[in-house]
């Protein structure tokens, strides 16, 4: 069974620092690309960004880039998402995914809530 | 404001068939294969239909899924309370070089 546990959530102040991690399991970890979602509350899914099977292809939203790094530890089945110079605006649940061909995404972490406030 | 246009909220009665538009251009949709997505209240997001119009494992057909030129469109048919969620399309914009999403659609079955 396919599964994605995130970590790493909670309350940070603006301008601060977080890394959520997604620990994978139940399949091949590095045939696959990855990628991290988020919703703020009440809002919409936002596609944040993706990660080749070999970390060396690497595509984010324009609203983090500069600011969020993702990576991954194939040897630990491990996705993680570098957050720093977080804003109001990145409050949101992250969720970590799978993806396959063609921008689907076929497996959803339960996600990590990420609160920025002071 | 998403890249992606769904109409915001659609309503039927059980048992009914219900349409819910997603909108695009040439360099996202019109490229690129669609994918959807339902989100029950609480609960993380799951793929109902990839590749514009491919079924998951486990997926009733009662979920269909089109594509036509920039616009790609869901189709539920023998609507059922279990159906109220929230439903997201999505695809890749080519020349953005980004994942897109629309912004969701209520599913209110009355």
């Amino acid at each position: 069974e396919v599964q994605l546990v995130e970590s790493g959530g909670g309350l940070v102040q603006p301008g601060g620092s977080l890394r959520l991690s997604c620990a994978a399991s139940g399949f091949s970890f590095s045939g696959f690309w990855m990628t991290w979602v988020r919703q703020p509350p009440g809002e919409a899914l936002e596609w944040v960004a993706n990660i080749r099977q070999d970390g060396a292809e690497k595509y984010y939203v324009d609203s983090v880039k500069g600011r969020f790094t993702v990576s991954r530890d194939n040897a630990k089945s491990s996705l993680y998402l570098q957050m720093n110079s977080l804003r109001a605006e990145d409050t949101a649940v992250y969720y970590c995914a799978r993806l396959a061909d063609r921008q689907a995404i076929t497996y959803w972490g339960q996600g990590a809530l990420v609160t920025v406030s002071s | 404001q998403s890249v992606l246009t769904q109409p915001p909220s659609v309503s039927a009665a059980p048992g009914q068939k219900v349409t819910i538009s997603c909108s695009g251009s040439s360099s996202n949709i019109g490229k690129n294969y669609v994918s959807w997505y339902q989100q029950l209240p609480g609960t993380a997001p799951k793929l109902l239909i990839y590749d514009n119009n491919k079924r998951p494992s486990g997926i009733p057909d009662r979920f269909s899924g089109s594509k036509s030129g920039t616009s790609a469109t869901l189709g539920i048919t023998g609507l059922q309370t279990g159906d109220e969620a929230d439903y997201y399309c999505g695809t890749w914009d080519s020349s953005l070089r980004a994942g897109v999403f629309g912004g969701g659609t209520k599913l209110t079955v009355l």
